[in-house]
């Protein structure tokens, strides 16, 4: 079964400085993965997906398929990206294109002044 | 607001009894899906839906819940004989037919039961 791990519950950093938030996967095959957002008081909302290859908000997330890693980064924090991060796995084999997603348990990042 | 609604918000309800939550996707989205989430954890899967189809089911769903989605627009979930252990967040989400993956999420309805 796959599984998606966030080792960090609490990530705390200031601003300006580099934040990097971890999540490792295990999944025998070629997945989707997804960094999923929540600030305070809204919803959860896609940040990022690794087929993308995109820059969101100054953050970017690269698949190591070898360290079966999927970490979130960012050169440079800012406080307003406080919030819960979740990553988030999509096995393409388990059945076509219903994106049933796998979550990690979430990281909440704060930054502060 | 033309994201998912969710209704209602909050629901604190007494063990033993049924409790009905509503599901408004964006309106040409196919396809919906019900989570669950707990304290301490992320969004775990319910079920999903394309049009009125449910064509997944979590091992999760006990034969106490039943989710449908009758004419392919809103969905309901509801659980019956309410458990201590059903207290959650339960989340919708839809998504159109596209391949990004992107799912669109409502604000959630928070379950207590006493």
């Amino acid at each position: 079964a796959q599984r998606v791990t966030q080792p960090e519950k609490l990530l705390s950093v200031f601003k300006g400085a580099p934040v990097e938030l971890k999540c490792n996967y295990s999944y025998s095959g070629s997945p989707e993965l997804f960094w999923y957002v929540q600030y305070s008081r809204q919803r959860l909302q896609l940040l990022l997906r690794h087929i993308s290859r995109e820059s969101i908000k100054g953050f970017t997330a690269d698949l190591n398929k070898g360290e079966t890693s999927f970490h979130l980064k960012k050169p440079f924090a800012q406080e307003e990206d406080s919030a819960m991060y979740y990553c988030a796995l999509h096995p393409p084999n388990s059945g076509g294109s219903n994106y049933k997603l796998t979550f990690g348990k979430g990281t909440l990042l704060t930054v502060n002044p | 607001d033309t994201g998912v609604s969710q209704d209602p918000r909050h629901k604190i309800t007494k063990r033993g009894q049924n409790v009905t939550f509503r599901c408004d996707p964006i309106s040409e989205h196919n396809r919906l899906y019900w989570y669950r989430q707990t304290l301490g954890q992320g969004p775990e899967f319910l079920t999903y839906f394309q049009n009125e189809a449910q064509l997944e089911k979590s091992r999760l769903l006990s034969d106490r819940f039943s989710a449908e989605r009758p004419k392919g627009s809103f969905s309901t979930l509801e659980i019956q004989r309410t458990e201590q252990g059903d207290s959650a967040m339960y989340l919708c989400a839809s998504r159109g037919g596209d391949n990004t993956g992107e799912l669109f999420f409502g604000e959630g309805s928070r379950l207590t039961v006493l």
